[in-house]
């Protein structure tokens, strides 16, 4: 059965402590894998797409990277306006979520 | 440009009624998704659909349907309602049937009473 874990479910930090993001996975015939970002009654806010292992993608202070059974959201020097929950999501035949990671930067 | 757009925001109902979600997607896509979020979990498929065919269809009862029209929107319909239907409803839109990136609207706030 196709299934994505993230990890850790809740994540706490200093601003400017960094920090990894965990996305596992098993799925067969993956298609690509998604981070999304989503505040509290929002919807999910797309942030990058890797498609094979070994890419990497960086936007402002986040690095996504990509293995053959994982990802790790890199959060550099984080600020508070970086505290939301972020959704990790793999294409296979559908589009399967992860339950995210809350993280909350504090100044 | 605007984005994807839902309506209503919020929608309260009872136990037993139907609810018509709908939906517009980013203009030039092509593709509207549907998913359940229920509080402290991830977005789970219900639908998606391209040039007005239904090309995927998760783990949902019957009771659960949509359709897409000529201009591209889309309506998500629940009969029956029952208490665990009431979650975030979110719609997301691509460019083509392939899901590349797909870009979500700001949810619709269903509440069964």
């Amino acid at each position: 059965e196709d299934q994505v874990t993230q990890s850790p479910e809740a994540l706490r930090l200093q601003e400017g402590e960094s920090s990894s993001l965990n996305c596992s996975y098993t799925v067969s015939g993956l298609r690509g894998l998604f981070w999304y970002r989503q505040d509290p009654g929002k919807g999910p806010e797309f942030l990058f797409t890797l498609y094979s292992a070994g890419e990497e993608k960086e936007k402002e202070r986040l690095k996504a990277t990509l293995t053959k059974k994982e990802s790790f959201l890199h959060i550099t020097a984080p600020k508070p306006e970086d505290s939301a929950t972020y959704l990790c999501a793999v294409l296979a035949d559908k589009l399967i979520f992860g339950t995210g990671t809350r993280l909350q930067v504090f100044p | 440009d605007a984005g994807v757009t839902q309506s209503p925001t919020h929608l309260i109902k009872t136990r037993g009624q139907h609810v018509t979600l709908r939906c517009s997607p980013i203009s030039g896509h092509k593709s509207v998704s549907w998913y359940q979020q229920v509080l402290g979990q991830g977005p789970q498929f219900i639908f998606q659909y391209y040039e007005k065919e239904e090309r995927g269809r998760g783990n949902f009862p019957d009771r659960f349907s949509a359709r897409q029209f000529p201009n591209y929107s889309s309506e998500l319909n629940v009969n029956a309602l029952l208490l665990g239907d009431s979650a975030l409803y979110l719609c997301a839109s691509s460019l083509a049937s392939v899901t590349y990136e797909q870009y979500f609207g700001p949810g619709t706030r269903l509440t069964v009473t």
